[in-house]
C-alpha cells in the first residue's frame, strides 16, 4: 500500500518526551514537504508545523515552538517527529502527511496511519 | 489565527441525496482551502485542494467552490461510502486551521 508507515504507539509519562517516526513507502519524500497533524481522541485536527524538503529545514506553528522538533534523515527517507514536556492534553493521534504539489501549503494527498501517544502517569 | 467555520456539524442524508457543506473563514484566504474526508479510526483523505480542484482518483460527484471567505464542498449523489466526517483546512497562512468537521451520516 502507498503509505508513509509511522512507528508504533507509546505511552508516556508527564513531562517526558516522544518521538514518532515516518518512514515513505511506495512514495517519494525526500523532494517534498512533510507536515505533521495531530487529533486528540474525539477531536478535530491541529496542524503543528513541517519540514522542508532537501533538509532545508523546520516550520513550527507556534503553539509548539520550543517542544517540538522535526528531523529528516535523507538517507533512509525516515521524518521524525519529537514532542518534548508532554502533558495529558498532548494525548493524542499523531500523523505525518505529504506535501503532495510542494509549495509549502497543506494540500496533504499521502497520510501516515497514525501514531497513538498517551500520556498518563 | 484563522478560525474555519463550518456548517452544518452534522448532516443526514439518504443515498442519491445531494448534500452541500459550508466553510467559512475570518479573513480572505482567496482560494487557499482544502477539504478532507475522514472515516472512523482512519487518516484524512484528500479531496479537493484549492478550494475548487479535484484531487487524483476523487469521483467526480465531489466538487468544491468559493473564494474569499465562504466556501462550500457539494456531494451531488450521496453513496453509502461517503457517510464519513468532511473538514476545511485553511491554507493560506499559519498555523493552518481546521474546521470542527461536518458528520454526514445516514438517514
Amino acid at each position: 500500500q502507498v503509505q508513509p508507515v509511522q512507528s508504533g504507539a507509546e505511552v508516556k509519562k508527564p513531562g517526558a518526551s516522544v518521538r514518532v517516526s515516518c518512514k515513505a513507502s511506495g512514495i517519494t519524500f525526500s523532494d517534498y514537504y512533510i507536515h505533521w497533524v495531530r487529533q486528540a481522541p474525539g477531536q478535530g485536527l491541529e496542524w503543528m508545523g513541517y519540514i522542508r524538503p532537501k533538509s532545508r529545514g523546520p516550520y513550527y506553528a507556534q503553539k509548539f515552538q520550543g517542544r517540538v522538533t522535526m528531523t529528516r534523515d535523507t538517507s533512509t527517507s525516515t521524518v521524525y517527529m519529537e514532542l518534548s514536556s508532554l502533558g495529558y492534553d498532548d494525548t493524542a493521534v499523531y500523523y505525518c502527511a505529504r506535501d503532495g504539489y510542494n509549495l509549502g501549503r497543506p494540500y496533504l494527498d499521502y497520510w501516515g496511519q497514525g501514531t497513538l501517544v498517551t500520556v498518563s502517569s | 489565527d484563522i478560525q474555519m467555520t463550518q456548517s452544518p456539524s452534522s448532516v443526514s442524508a439518504s443515498v442519491g441525496d445531494r448534500v452541500t457543506i459550508t466553510c467559512r473563514a475570518s479573513q480572505d484566504i482567496s482560494n487557499w482551502l482544502a477539504w478532507y474526508q475522514q472515516r472512523p479510526g482512519k487518516a484524512p483523505k484528500l479531496l479537493i485542494y484549492a478550494a475548487s480542484n479535484l484531487q487524483n482518483g476523487v469521483p467526480s460527484r465531489f466538487s468544491g467552490g468559493g473564494s474569499g471567505t465562504d466556501f462550500t464542498l457539494t456531494i451531488s449523489s450521496l453513496q453509502p461510502e461517503d457517510f464519513a466526517t468532511y473538514r476545511c483546512q485553511q491554507a493560506n497562512s499559519p498555523p493552518y486551521t481546521f474546521g470542527q468537521g461536518t458528520n454526514v451520516e445516514i438517514k
